[in-house]
């Protein structure tokens, strides 16, 4: 059974910091990751889609990476701003490409 | 140009009442998704369809019923509303065939239906 894991469950930075998200799952077998933010009380916002033959993916100061035989993926965050605090979410997607497994997320809170 | 759209937004009932919840998505995906983010903003697959068709179905209880009208609609009937449905229900979708497109199977969501049962 796949279990996505989301470490640390909150972290607070000061502004301009470069930060690291980490997303750990039990089973390589894997379609893709994918990273969303969300913020209170609205939905989720795609952030990046690495697919299982991926290693990595850019996105402005974001970057992700994928190490499917460690089962981890990596969210980088270059300089971090206010605007950046959320709730970071990580979703494994298996079986036939049909079913997501979440993480718990990291809810980042990034101080001015 | 909403994505993907739910209605409503906002939902407050008794228990015992029957409700739906409306999805559209205007992405031209073939696969929507429900989701359930609960108290502890756990978010928890529901349904799967693909093209029409009924592909997961999480061992939700059978008072939950999907509807998928066409693929740009994914419709969410509960019945006999119990306290413990209060929750926030997402609709989703993706495109599960690649054509060469890097961004298949990303998934996209919609803003989220607030369901309060009282």
């Amino acid at each position: 059974k796949q279990e996505v894991t989301q470490i640390p469950a909150a972290l607070s930075v000061p502004e301009g910091e470069n930060l690291v998200l980490n997303c750990s799952f039990t089973d390589s077998a894997i379609y893709n990751l994918q990273w969303f933010r969300q913020d209170p009380g609205k939905g989720l916002t795609s952030l990046l889609l690495i697919q299982s033959s991926q290693r990595e993916q850019t996105s402005g100061r974001l970057n992700a990476s994928l190490d499917k035989s460690s089962g981890r993926s990596t969210l980088y965050i270059a300089a971090s701003q206010p605007g950046d605090s959320a709730t970071y979410l990580c979703a494994v997607k298996i079986t036939g490409g049909f079913k997501t497994i979440f993480g718990a997320g990291t809810r980042l809170f990034v101080k001015a | 140009d909403t994505a993907v759209s739910q209605t409503p937004k906002y939902l407050v009932t008794q228990m015992g009442n029957d409700k739906s919840i409306k999805c559209e998505q205007n992405l031209g995906h073939d696969t929507m998704y429900w989701y359930k983010q609960d108290s502890k903003k756990f978010l928890k697959i529901m349904f799967s369809y693909n093209n029409k068709e009924l592909i997961i179905n999480e061992t939700v209880p059978n008072r939950f019923s999907p509807k998928s009208p066409d693929k740009a609609h994914l419709n969410l009937h509960i019945n006999s509303l119990e306290l413990g449905d209060s929750a926030v229900y997402f609709c989703a979708s993706s495109s599960a065939t690649s054509g060469g497109h890097p961004s298949y199977n990303e998934q996209f969501f919609g803003p989220g239906t607030r369901l309060t049962v009282l």
